[in-house]
């Protein structure tokens, strides 16, 4: 079957640097996408990789390697305000476009 | 309407009762989805559609049904409402690149 996997929880103080790993195993997928849900809101989209490699929006950065079953999102900076879940997420190919989340992993940042 | 809406914000439903979520957008997105967020289960797709006149079966969609009529609207049914269908149901719709997906503020539902 699909599954994406994540760690449940991270915890790393402010302005520090913290990875939130997700790998997967899948038959095929478009692409590894990012969202940040804060505790009794929506998940907002975070970033998107299509291709191997990394990119990067501002604090925020993703990365993807297709041949290890493997992505990241790396916060730089953190801030309180970082405090939230993350989850990752694929378009599944093969049949209907299912958008299909990780397990997500709540972050805590510490002062 | 701006974006994504849903209807109700929260409901307090008995069992056995029929209840439809209602999810609006403005978007003119294709893709449109149905999630349900549990504790700990993170979320997990109900139903999907692609495109206005099509929907398909997620990973959790007994109880459930859908129907896309138009672009906009994507209604989530519960025929016969169930203990185990008390979580936080949100919707979401994407364009058809599929690569950011736009979610409702979610509607809480306790069935008791």
């Amino acid at each position: 079957g699909q599954s994406l996997e994540q760690p449940s929880e991270v915890t790393a103080v402010e302005g520090a640097i913290v990875q939130i790993n997700c790998t997967y195993q899948t038959s095929g997928f478009y692409g590894l996408s990012w969202y940040q849900q804060h505790d009794g809101g929506a998940p907002t989209f975070l970033s998107y990789n299509a291709l191997d490699g990394l990119e990067e929006t501002g604090r925020f950065s993703s990365f993807l390697s297709r041949s290890d079953s493997y992505g990241y999102l790396l916060l730089q900076e953190l801030q309180m305000k970082d405090s939230a879940s993350y989850f990752c997420a694929v378009i599944l190919t093969g049949g209907g476009n299912k958008l299909t989340f990780g397990t997500g992993t709540q972050l805590k940042v510490e002062l | 309407i701006a974006g994504i809406t849903q209807a109700p914000t929260s409901q307090i439903l008995a069992a056995g009762r029929r209840m439809t979520l209602r999810c609006t957008q403005d978007m003119r997105h294709n893709a449109m989805y149905w999630y349900r967020q549990d504790l700990g289960l993170g979320l997990r797709l109900i139903h999907y559609s692609n495109t206005a006149g099509t929907t398909g079966k997620g990973e959790v969609p007994d109880g459930y049904s859908v129907s896309r009529a138009n672009t906009d609207d994507f209604p989530l049914t519960l025929a016969s409402a169930v203990p185990s269908q008390t979580s936080v149901y949100f919707c979401a719709s994407s364009d058809s690149d599929n690569t950011e997906a736009f979610f409702g503020q979610g509607t809480r539902l306790t069935v008791v």
